[in-house]
């Protein structure tokens, strides 16, 4: 893609309570949006990606929502656990295959 | 472990000096990619692979950077005359390409310090 936008930057929760994090894509050929999770001097990890075709789609905890028309797609993280802090990264593959990265949210689960 | 590995994993070197980095995908991977991720921000794409053809190159490489993946199977990155701006995370990622949305998997990493 050529730009993501990701926010917010922070974000500090209960633990039980959601998280929601959300970006913006301006490349109108992206189809493929992962969603990774990094730890402290760790790898990024995919936790759940959609696909254009696909508005949402989740896995346990996890949900991604997908609004092509206004280019945008969120991650939604139900039931906190202090495990669940990280940082966590959104990304979109355009007309190229490489990824560009949203600048990232800090993830704190307050126990 | 069948992962992404990269060596080495960490690299100090002084401003000037050239540095190698090498990456070796998961096994049957063909498309190959490097990012760098200085503190802070979102990995950014610098080059990929599929299978020794280097297919997209970046405006962030420089001509100091080179990459090659002479075999199409582990890949290398050096970085000549090295800067104190040069000092990132040099990531790896692979995946197997039957279309264009496939998920990339991430190596650890190179953290490189230029002094």
């Amino acid at each position: 893609g050529e730009n993501v936008e990701q926010h917010p930057s922070t974000l500090s929760v209960q633990e039980g309570d959601s998280a929601v994090i959300k970006c913006t894509y301006s490349d109108s050929a992206s189809n493929y949006f992962p969603w990774y999770k990094q730890e402290l001097g760790k790898r990024p990890q995919l936790i759940i990606d959609i696909r254009s075709n696909v508005g949402e789609k989740k896995d346990q905890r996890i949900a991604v929502t997908l609004n092509k028309t206004a280019k945008h797609f969120s991650l939604h993280i139900t039931e906190t656990q202090p495990e669940d802090s990280a940082v966590y990264f959104c990304a979109d593959q355009g007309a190229g295959n490489m990824l560009t990265f949203g600048g990232g949210t800090r993830l704190m689960v307050k126990p | 472990d069948t992962g992404v590995s990269q060596d080495p994993r960490h690299k100090i070197t002084k401003r000037g000096q050239n540095v190698t980095f090498r990456c070796d995908p998961i096994s049957e991977h063909n498309r190959l990619y490097w990012y760098r991720q200085t503190l802070g921000q979102g990995p950014e794409f610098l080059t990929y692979f599929q299978n020794e053809a280097q297919l997209e190159k970046s405006r962030l490489l420089s001509d100091r950077f080179s990459a090659e993946r002479p075999k199409g199977s582990f890949s290398t990155l050096e970085i000549q005359r090295t800067e104190q701006g040069d000092s990132a995370m040099y990531l790896c990622a692979s995946t197997h390409s039957s279309g264009r949305e496939e998920t990339q998997y991430f190596g650890p990493g190179t953290r490189l310090l230029v002094l």
